[in-house]
């Protein structure tokens, strides 16, 4: 596998399950990011880790929560979504947070909130 | 707080012609980075273009090139000699750099068509 790599690719997800999100980067990069992107609306940052260290929660509800255990892979778990929620969760990477280096992202996982 | 604005929501174009997308920033920042992404259907989003603030020089790469204006704010794409696989959603993008934590802020995106 190269660049980034998200799982699954299409989910479809009732408002009381529990389900999440993987992303892993074979780039060695530093940096990871979530992205939410909505149909009209401009991709909006949700979560950025450097070297598995959250550096800003994008006033994201709780129902979403990231977890990076290592520089190569990220998670987004989700519990009690709503169907407002629905979108295209993006996961990007860089070399670092100077945003001096280009974003590489992932393919996207498309989710449904039923 | 950085905006960007892509005043384009559609653009079409001939194979083999050139056309350009705008987009405007507000910053008041003054060293920073901007970046055009291309999202094809169904297809990961790539880079396409970047521009360091502080380069006078306009970027180029092969087909594609900008139009920086500093004092206007102002990142224009073109893409000359237009194909078929530049048919995408283009995405303006903005980083302010130093303590950003690498954020981009994006536009609204264009939806170009390439036409045969």
């Amino acid at each position: 596998e190269t660049g980034v790599t998200q799982t699954p690719r299409h989910l479809v997800m009732g408002m009381t399950n529990k389900k999440s999100l993987k992303c892993e980067q074979h780039l060695g990069h530093n940096a990871m990011y979530w992205y939410k992107q909505s149909a009209k609306k401009p991709l909006e940052l949700m979560f950025v880790y450097s070297l598995e260290e959250r550096v800003e929660n994008n006033s994201v509800p709780s129902r979403f929560s990231p977890e990076c255990p290592n520089s190569s892979h990220l998670f987004l778990h989700l519990h009690t979504l709503q169907p407002e929620d629905s979108a295209l969760y993006l996961c990007a990477s860089s070399q670092d947070l100077t945003g001096a280096y280009e974003q590489y992202f992932g393919p996207g996982t498309r989710l449904t909130v039923t | 707080a950085q905006t960007v604005t892509q005043s384009q929501p559609e653009m079409s174009v001939q194979e083999a012609e050139t056309v350009t997308l705008s987009c405007t920033y507000d910053t008041s920042e003054n060293n920073y980075y901007l970046f055009w992404y291309k999202q094809p259907p169904s297809r990961q989003m790539i880079l396409v273009i970047r521009q360091e603030a502080y380069k006078q020089q306009n970027a180029t790469e092969n087909r594609f090139s900008v139009n920086f204006q500093k004092a206007a704010k102002s990142f224009s794409l073109k893409i000359s000699d237009s194909q078929l696989g530049d048919t995408a959603m283009y995405f303006c993008a903005f980083n302010a750099g130093g303590t950003s934590y690498g954020k981009l802020t994006f536009g609204q995106g264009t939806i170009l068509t390439v036409h045969p």
